[in-house]
């Protein structure tokens, strides 16, 4: 089946550090992959997405790059902010099919900034 | 503003209880989803419906139910069968193109 391989965190970085968290998925089809962030007792929030190969998604200087040969879609930022400090999820939904729709999650990795 | 609305933020339930967790929509989405999260751990999805008066099991489905009447509103039931129900419970939909999923801001159940 379907899966989604985040790095094991957590991370802890400080301010203005730069920021990878590594995503790889398995898929049977072709998958629009995505990164979604989740700050304490709320929901997830898009962070940003990606629908086909080589395609970079970005978002408050957040990048990430879906390599289809490599089945990465790593997540990067420059330099990091204590405000970024929250949960990390990388999923993947295919685009047909009677698992359209559905989101795989990574298990999530912790982001900690200290100032 | 469209969005996904969970209700209430904090259930607490007894031991034997059924209680059903409240998601509704106005973003006019199809697809509308149910996942749980437990500490340290991704999401896994419970139920799901692509279609009004249609939905499907997903991998952690016993112990809870699902119905969806109208296109809005997709309420799931946490049954006196689940067996461990503490945890954190969203709700989402899903736009058809570009695929996008859209949370709530999740209902924390606690049994007591």
């Amino acid at each position: 089946g379907d899966s989604v391989t985040q790095m094991e965190g957590p991370v802890t970085l400080s301010e203005e550090a730069f920021l990878t968290i590594n995503c790889t998925y398995t898929a049977t089809g072709y998958p629009s992959l995505f990164w979604y962030v989740q700050y304490p007792g709320e929901g997830l929030q898009l962070l940003l997405k990606a629908t086909k190969a080589d395609d970079k998604g970005s978002n408050k200087g957040f990048e990430a790059t879906y390599r289809k040969e490599t089945t990465s879609f790593h997540l990067e930022k420059g330099s990091v902010q204590v405000s970024d400090s929250a949960v990390y999820f990388c999923a993947l939904t295919l685009t047909g099919g009677t698992s359209y729709g559905k989101l795989t999650f990574g298990q999530g990795t912790i982001l900690t900034v200290h100032p | 503003d469209g969005g996904i609305t969970q209700s209430p933020k904090y259930l607490f339930r007894k031991e034997g209880q059924n209680v059903t967790l409240s998601c509704e929509q106005n973003l006019n989405h199809d697809a509308m989803y149910w996942y749980r999260q437990d500490p340290g751990q991704g999401l896994r999805l419970i139920y799901y419906s692509q279609i009004v008066n249609d939905f499907q099991k997903g991998d952690i489905a016993e112990g809870y139910s699902v119905s969806r009447e109208k296109k809005e509103s997709f309420p799931l039931t946490v049954t006196s069968a689940q067996k461990n129900p503490t945890a954190f419970y969203l709700c989402a939909s899903m736009r058809t193109l570009p695929p996008e999923a859209f949370f709530g801001q999740g209902t924390r159940l606690t049994v007591v």
